[in-house]
C-alpha cells in the first residue's frame, strides 16, 4: 500500500540504540533525498532529518540519518521515553512525480 | 518564520465537496521555487499524498484522487486551497498542507484539521 517499506514497530530500554529502516526503490530513494518526521499522539508531523542525514536547529543529536541504495535509516542513541512516537521515512518518486511515505513505525520506549 | 494553517469545515456529508483552505504566513507564496501541497493521514493509519501546486501554477495529483480533485492558489490572499468532490467515509481524515521543494518531501507542515464525511 505504501511505496516505502518501513517495519511496523520497534522498540528499546531507555539508554538504547534504536535503528528504524525504510525501503524504496531506484525511482525514489535511490535518486532522491530522504526525510524523517517524528508523530506524537493528536500533533502534526515534526520534521527530523533532511536530506538523508542533516538535522533542523533544536533537534539533538541523538537522531541521525543515513542511506545507501535504495534503503535509509534512522537512528535514535540514547533513547529516552519522550521519543516514543510514531515515524515515518519520506522521499520524492520520480514514477509519481511527487512525495511518497512509508508506513510508520511506532516506536516502544519499554 | 513560516507558518501553514488549514481551515475548513469539520463535517462533509457524503457525495458532497471537502473544501479546505491554507493560509501561509511568514513567506510570499510566490516567492521562491517551492511547491504547495496537501497530505491526509487518516484517524490510526499513515500518510498519503494528495497533491500539490509548484510556484509555477503547476498541479500534481495523486493519481488515486485526480478525477476528483482540485489545488488551486489565491496569491493576494496568500493562500492555497483544496477542493475533492464526492467525497465518501474513506476521505475521512486529518489534512495537512504543507511546504516542499520541488524533488523533495515536505519541510514545513500546517498543523493539521480533522475532516469527518458523515451524513
Amino acid at each position: 500500500q505504501f511505496v516505502l517499506t518501513q517495519p511496523p514497530s520497534a522498540s528499546g530500554t531507555p539508554g538504547q540504540r534504536v535503528t528504524i529502516s525504510c525501503s524504496g526503490s531506484t525511482s525514489n530513494v535511490g535518486r532522491k533525498a530522504v526525510n524523517w518526521y517524528q508523530q506524537l499522539p493528536g500533533t502534526a508531523p515534526k520534521l527530523l532529518i533532511y536530506s538523508n542525514n542533516e538535522r533542523p536547529s533544536g533537534v539533538p543529536d541523538r537522531f541521525s540519518g543515513s542511506k545507501s541504495g535504495t534503503s535509509a535509516s534512522l537512528a535514535i542513541s540514547g533513547l529516552q521515553s519522550e521519543d516514543e512516537a510514531d515515524y515515518y521515512c519520506a522521499t520524492w518518486d520520480d514514477n509519481l512525480s511527487g512525495p511518497v511515505f512509508g508506513g510508520g513505525t511506532k516506536l516502544t520506549v519499554l | 518564520q513560516l507558518q501553514l494553517q488549514e481551515s475548513g469545515p469539520g463535517l462533509v456529508k457524503p457525495s458532497e465537496t471537502l473544501s479546505l483552505i491554507c493560509t501561509v504566513s511568514g513567506v510570499s507564496i510566490s516567492s521562491g521555487s517551492y511547491c504547495w501541497g496537501w497530505i491526509r493521514q487518516p484517524p490510526g493509519k499513515g500518510l498519503e499524498w494528495i497533491g500539490y501546486i509548484n510556484y509555477s501554477g503547476n498541479t500534481y495529483y495523486n493519481p488515486s484522487l485526480k478525477s476528483r480533485l482540485t489545488i488551486f492558489v489565491d496569491a493576494s490572499k496568500n493562500q492555497f486551497s483544496l477542493k475533492l468532490t464526492s467525497v465518501t467515509a474513506a476521505d475521512t481524515a486529518v489534512y495537512y498542507c504543507a511546504r516542499h521543494v520541488v524533488y523533495g518531501s515536505p519541510t514545513y507542515w500546517g498543523q493539521g484539521t480533522l475532516v469527518s464525511v458523515s451524513s
